[in-house]
């Protein structure tokens, strides 16, 4: 059974700060790994999706890396802004075989401070 | 383009009410999930279809039923509710994911607002 564990579970910084968000999980048998971003009360907007055969997606400030065979997955925000301000999940998504199944993290609550 | 739409967004029942969470989606995504969202639980898949006419358990099945009579709409059945149903729902759809060397999409999953329930 995949698990997804994702450290920091909280982080505050300043505005302008460059930040990493951290996902590990067990089972490297991935298709892809997909990063979300969850406000409060709101539902998951897709923020990068990462192939398996890929290392890295970029979308403005945001940077995404995979190593699949170490089960590890990063998130990098540049100059990080209050509107940044939210809770970050990643979720691997498994082979045909567990049903292209996503397991989620609990996710990473990121404030930052103006 | 709407995407993927959940409805109701907010319902209040009494244990042993039965009632449906309807999900449509329009981007001909062959794959429809269900997952619910509880504090310090994380969210844990329900049901999911691979396509018009086949459902599968997920994670946490018991006291929920799905059908998929459609690409397009995958409804999420709660047959006798209980407290424990408290809860936010999620509906979400993506392309199949690359298999077998058949590439039909990325696989990327798109989420509803989500239909928060208390049972009471």
């Amino acid at each position: 059974k995949q698990e997804v564990t994702q450290i920091p579970a909280a982080l505050s910084v300043p505005e302008g700060e460059n930040l990493v968000l951290n996902c590990s999980f067990t089972d490297s048998a991935i298709y892809n790994l997909q990063w979300f971003r969850q406000d409060p009360g709101k539902g998951l907007t897709s923020l990068l999706l990462i192939q398996s055969s890929q290392r890295e997606q970029t979308s403005g400030r945001l940077n995404a890396s995979l190593d699949k065979s170490s089960g590890r997955s990063t998130l990098y925000i540049a100059a990080s802004q209050p509107g940044d301000s939210a809770t970050y999940l990643c979720a691997p998504r498994g082979g045909e075989t567990s049903g292209s199944r996503l397991t989620f993290g609990e996710g990473t609550q990121l404030t930052v401070n103006p | 383009n709407a995407g993927v739409t959940q409805t109701p967004k907010f319902q209040v029942l009494k244990t042993g009410q039965s009632m449906t969470l309807q999900c449509a989606q329009d981007m001909n995504h062959e794959y429809m999930s269900w997952y619910r969202q509880d504090p310090g639980m994380g969210l844990r898949l329900i049901h999911y279809s691979v396509g018009a006419g086949i459902t599968d358990q997920g994670e946490v099945p018991n006291g929920y039923n799905v059908s998929r009579s459609t690409t397009e709409d995958f409804p999420l059945r709660l047959l006798s509710a209980a407290p424990s149903q408290t809860s936010v729902y999620f509906c979400a759809s993506s392309s199949r994911p690359p298999t077998s060397g058949r590439s039909v999409g990325t696989g990327e999953l798109f989420f509803g607002e989500g239909s928060r329930l208390t049972v009471l």
